[in-house]
């Protein structure tokens, strides 16, 4: 298995430029999720998906879309980038249930001009 | 809402040496508790786990307990290695998680752990 895999691992924008972050599954889990990191602050919840079709709101969804049309796919697109949009994108996915281990992805950073 | 709170860091020490990191947590009913760690330009993996009161989670010589009564999930560990440097989040998720109840993790700041030979 090649687990969470997310593309690109770096990337620079300009501000107000748009750009969608890759994320990919192959364990079949149903729950997916994005994070970002930022100094100081731990990871804080984007969006997020309990299945093919179905997303809701983190709590930082301003400024991002998502979509969940396959169960293994998970991208994340911001629309019209900011500087505080600077930071490290984690994907997550995992299985149902509250102990289920969440597996993240190798994370992109993202730097807004 | 559900909270963690780690100790501040970063925390410094010497190859060999004993290891705490503080982690104390608010939720309402039985949360599962979790500690990831974070090496440097990775992204995180699970550490441990617990998810109901007394179990002790383990793995690679690092140990938590889910103390319900001071509401908290310590790490530690006997003799930390310089390959234990990294960071180190504590995180819970609610228990009713499930079906249509996502049950996002909750994260405490991380806390920088460097290990000198």
């Amino acid at each position: 298995n090649a687990g969470v895999t997310q593309t690109p691992k770096f990337q620079v924008l300009k501000t107000g430029q748009s750009m969608t972050l890759q994320c990919a599954q192959d364990m079949n889990h149903e729950y997916m999720s994005w994070y970002r990191q930022d100094p100081g602050m731990g990871l804080r919840l984007i969006h997020y998906s309990v299945g093919a079709g179905i997303t809701d709101q983190g709590e930082v969804p301003n400024g991002y879309n998502v979509s969940r049309s396959t169960t293994e796919d998970f991208p994340l697109r911001l629309l019209s980038a900011a500087p505080s949009q600077t930071s490290v994108y984690f994907c997550a996915s995992r299985r149902g249930g509250g102990g289920e281990t969440q597996y993240f992805g190798p994370g992109t950073r993202l730097l807004v001009l | 809402g559900n909270s963690v709170t780690q100790m501040e860091g970063p925390v410094t020490l010497s190859e060999e040496a004993f290891l705490t990191i503080n982690c104390t947590y608010t939720a309402t009913g039985y949360p599962s508790l979790f500690w990831y760690v974070q090496y440097p330009g990775e992204g995180l993996q699970l550490l441990l786990k617990a998810t109901k009161a007394d179990d002790k989670g383990s793995n690679k010589g690092f140990e938590a307990t889910y103390r319900k009564e001071t509401t908290s999930f310590h790490l530690e560990k006997g003799s930390v290695q310089v390959s234990d440097s990294a960071v180190y989040f504590c995180a819970l998720r609610s228990a009713n998680a499930g079906g249509t109840s996502y049950g996002k993790l909750t994260f405490g700041q991380g806390t920088i752990l460097t290990v000198h030979p």
